[in-house]
């Protein structure tokens, strides 16, 4: 079955970093690009970034760009979101998601919790 | 680039409702592979429509989409309760993909 497995809920403290990670299972990993995507409590969906399963080259988008690294382990079959410098509005739930071909994303992680607080 | 949706619309059980997904920069065309997703409280978003028109083996018979008036659509027809839920459109704009707001669908 294809699906991917992320960590588990994290609580930080403001300026700190987080890295949380996500294990495709099923299928070749580096056959499919990985996204991650957020979701504010109450708010819509942000994408933050890709890594490309072929050869690892990421993508950011503008406003992530600055504090977010995707990054991801070969041999270890993981993928990774780091954000750094953590504020309040990084409070969040944390999807990665795996898109076949140019278009679908047809699996989701099942999230992970991101709770930043003094 | 801003990507907009309806905040919200309301259906009775039974009708059609359509949700459209307009993007800042010009009309929407197949070059933005326009992704639908529907989310329930709790839940990780749910694929339903890629490429505008595309489904997967899950996706409801009753669900559709397409390219209306440079804009991307989701129609939902025979609409149950079930379907309410928020719905949230994905453009592939300029290199980076962007996310609507999302639409909030009631079933009243």
């Amino acid at each position: 079955q294809v699906q991917l497995v992320q960590s588990g809920a994290e609580e930080k403290k403001p300026g700190s970093s987080v890295k949380i990670s996500c294990q495709p299972y099923g299928y070749i990993f580096t056959d499919y690009t990985i996204h991650w995507v957020r979701q504010a409590p109450g708010q819509g969906l942000e994408w933050l970034g890709w890594i490309a399963g072929v050869n690892g080259v990421t993508r950011y988008s503008q406003r992530s760009q600055v504090r977010v690294t995707i990054t991801r382990d070969t041999s270890a079959g993981m993928v990774y979101l780091e954000l750094r410098r953590l504020t309040s509005e990084d409070t969040a739930m944390y999807y990665c998601v795996r898109q076949p071909g140019l278009s679908a994303f047809d699996v989701w992680g099942q999230g992970t919790e991101v709770l930043v607080s003094s | 680039t801003v990507v907009a949706q309806e905040p919200s619309l309301t259906v009775s059980p039974g009708g059609t409702v359509t949700l459209t997904c307009a993007s800042s920069i010009g009309a929407v065309t197949g070059d933005y592979h326009p992704n639908w997703f529907q989310q329930k409280p709790g839940q990780p978003p749910r694929p339903l429509i890629y490429s505008a028109t595309n489904k997967y083996s899950w996706t409801p018979a009753r669900f559709s989409g397409y390219l209306l008036g440079g804009k991307a659509a989701l129609a939902l027809s025979a609409v149950q309760p079930d379907d309410e839920a928020e719905y949230f459109c994905l453009l592939f704009c300029g290199g980076v993909w962007v996310f609507g707001g999302g639409t909030k669908v009631t079933v009243l």
